[in-house]
């Protein structure tokens, strides 16, 4: 069975710090794997994508990582915003249009 | 470019009705996909459509579920007799082509309530 794992399930940092997601997957075959941010009552809105041999990827002050031998995937967001507060989503795609999503990671950001 | 939209944004339902939600994919987009995300839950995939045809809908309940993507117009996810395990959150993906390396775009989607 496939299953994508976040950690943790819920995040509250204050505004400015930085933080690091989590993503933990056992997807076979693997393609690709996506970050997306989910804004409450939204659809989720892709952050990054990275492929097979792609170790890293940035977009802005977000970076994600990928260790595809040990199947983790990580999100660090720089410098946190308090429009940062969303759901950030992992997704495994396996083949073709098969999206695996996981349970998501809750971040809030305080003033 | 508009994104994909999604009407209505929020339904509420007696249980036994019908409920049916609308996904207009973005511009130059032949590919649809539904997912539904319950509550705490990730979202789950539904169905996969091209235009009048049903790709793959393996992820649809075999019951009271139903899924088009027409010539011309929206497509509709219709949900009949509807029961209180149906409340959930139903998003709407499009995509200009197939594959894993094609990105799909999301819609704010349908906040269904079966009261």
């Amino acid at each position: 069975k496939n299953q994508v794992e976040q950690s943790p399930q819920s995040l509250i940092i204050l505004e400015g710090k930085n933080c690091t997601l989590q993503c933990n997957y056992t997807v076979s075959p693997f393609s690709n794997l996506r970050w997306y941010k989910q804004d409450t009552g939204r659809g989720p809105v892709s952050l990054t994508i990275m492929t097979f041999s792609e170790n890293t990827k940035s977009n802005g002050r977000y970076t994600a990582t990928l260790d595809a031998d040990t199947k983790q995937s990580s999100l660090h967001i720089t410098a946190s915003q308090l429009s940062d507060s969303a759901s950030y989503i992992c997704v495994v795609i396996t083949s073709g249009y098969a999206l695996n999503f996981g349970k998501g990671t809750s971040l809030l950001v305080t003033p | 470019n508009a994104g994909v939209m999604q009407n209505p944004r929020h339904l509420v339902r007696r249980r036994g009705q019908e409920a049916r939600l609308r996904c207009s994919p973005m511009k130059g987009h032949s590919h649809v996909y539904w997912y539904r995300q319950l509550p705490e839950e990730g979202l789950k995939f539904m169905v996969y459509l091209q235009k009048e045809n049903i790709i793959d809908e393996s992820g649809m309940p075999k019951e009271r579920f139903s899924a088009e993507f027409p010539k011309e117009g929206p497509s509709i996810l219709r949900i009949q007799q509807v029961v209180r395990g149906d409340s959930a959150a139903y998003f709407c993906a499009s995509s200009p082509v197939s594959g894993g390396a094609s990105e799909q775009f999301f819609g704010p989607g349908t906040r269904l309530t079966v009261l």
